[in-house]
């Protein structure tokens, strides 16, 4: 049983592409992230959801949409890809009630950029 | 603003060697959560622990340890007679006392592992 699933697992693509990644969770959770994490490995939040609300947005040019068609879903929209959006995609999801629970993350999307 | 130190970026040692990851952290808030996580050679982000600002009692599961020292804003893990499988790149991240979405992890720049034969 996957907890959180993302697909594809790998992409790669050309510049100027449109492409999107979706997660799924199957845990019942009511918030997702979207995290990612560079060539040095750095993790850094991009968004996050709350029941379908976009509530986190952190500082993510808007080539990139969240969408979330319902609580168990995010999918990551990405416009016109450029070299620099080239990284490993993380979803997660955690519950909504308890204070700061653990985020529970995905296997990853590794984008390339060519 | 939130921030995580790992200052060791790598670490080599022998199998059944103990090691010991250090992390620090910042924050404003007095309430906050703490957390490890291990990413093997596979890629995936595995959940090691969680622990909140009020509880500075020492943990042990197996072989994993954390000490939790409040005064140094430190929260360091150790892995006793560490094996192969423990080489991983491992992060140490913080989160704000929020519910729900607000909760984003503030997480280091990881530690490399590598534990050989």
């Amino acid at each position: 049983d996957t907890a959180v699933s993302q697909t594809p697992k790998y992409l790669v693509t050309q510049m100027g592409n449109d492409k999107s990644i979706k997660c799924e969770q199957n845990l019942g959770h009511d918030t997702m992230y979207w995290y990612k994490q560079d060539s040095k490995k750095f993790l850094k939040i991009m968004f996050s959801y709350n029941n379908k609300e976009l509530i986190i947005n952190e500082t993510v040019p808007n080539r990139f949409s969240p969408k979330s068609p319902d609580k168990a879903h995010l999918n990551l929209h990405i416009n016109s890809l450029e070299l620099g959006d080239s990284a490993v995609y993380f979803c997660a999801s955690s519950p909504l009630a308890v204070v700061s629970d653990t985020q529970y993350f995905g296997p990853g999307t590794r984008l390339t950029v060519l | 603003a939130q921030k995580v130190t790992q200052a060791q970026t790598e670490i080599s040692v022998v199998e059944k060697e103990d090691v010991t990851l250090d992390c620090v952290y910042e924050t404003r808030d007095t309430t906050y959560y703490l957390f490890w996580y291990k990413q093997p050679p596979s890629g995936e982000l595995v959940f090691l622990i969680r622990r909140n600002s009020f509880d500075e009692q020492n943990e042990i599961s197996g072989r994993y340890s954390w000490n939790f020292q409040k005064s140094t804003s430190s929260f360091n893990f150790t892995i006793t007679a560490s094996q192969v499988v423990d080489s991983a790149v491992y992060f140490c991240a913080l989160s704000e006392a929020t519910t729900g979405a607000n909760s984003k992890l503030t997480f280091g720049k990881g530690i490399t592992l590598s534990v050989r034969p």
